[in-house]
């Protein structure tokens, strides 16, 4: 496989569920991104990881719960969602080294539906 | 702080007319600016970037941006519009830290 996967591509989930994302780059890159698109709602960026070290979380609640094992991988575990978390969730990944200029490849993402 | 806007929530344009998709920005440094496409069900694709250099950037499938510094915009062109070409575009701008995006700009090109 190339570029960025993301598993599963849809989800439904119950409240009182725990689910986990699955994201894996196969572009050698260093930094990787978890975002959330919701309808009629700018791009939202969740949690930055470079060099597998979270490097920014944009005050996203704790029911979101991301892990980095390595470069490559990047999870988002999911636990007592709320409905209005129902979303597309896009993975990214970029060669970043500081204020680097590198644009971003995203995959296909996860369409999550909370009940 | 950073921020880009897209003015336009829908563009309609009739196939083989030109096209202009607007962007418009405020960043405190030099700016990084960035087109992406999406289509329907999939993830964001990079289209093209501005980092210095000539203020018309060429990208992919026949899109090109023109940078101009003193109106602080970044408009994505494209000379005949495809059907194909029908997607949601999102400008996004970086000052040093992640990208910021545009809520983007929904295109319909009508057969």
């Amino acid at each position: 496989e190339t570029g960025v996967t993301q598993t599963p591509r849809h989800l439904v989930m119950g409240m009182t569920n725990k689910k986990s994302l699955k994201c894996e780059q196969h572009l050698g890159h260093n930094a990787m991104y978890w975002y959330k698109q919701s309808a009629k709602k700018p791009l939202e960026l969740m949690f930055v990881y470079n060099f597998k070290e979270q490097t920014e979380n944009n005050s996203v609640p704790s029911r979101f719960s991301p892990e980095c094992p390595n470069s490559s991988h990047l999870f988002l575990h999911l636990h007592t969602l709320q409905p209005e978390d129902s979303a597309l969730y896009l993975c990214a990944s970029s060669q970043d080294r500081g204020s680097s200029y590198n644009e971003q490849f995203f995959g296909p993402g996860t369409r999550l539906t909370v009940l | 702080a950073q921020s880009v806007a897209q003015p336009e929530d829908q563009v309609n344009v009739a196939e083989g007319n030109p096209l202009t998709v607007k962007c418009t920005y405020s960043v405190s440094g030099n700016p990084y600016l960035f087109w992406y496409v999406q289509y329907p069900n999939r993830g964001l694709q990079f289209l093209l970037k501005y980092i210095t250099g000539d203020n018309l950037v060429k990208g992919s499938y026949g899109f090109e941006a023109e940078f101009n510094k003193s109106q602080t915009s970044f408009h994505l062109k494209k000379p005949s519009a495809l059907v194909s070409d029908s997607a949601l575009y999102f400008c996004a701008v970086r000052d040093g830290t992640p990208l910021v995006f545009g809520k983007g700009t929904r295109l319909s090109v009508i057969a």
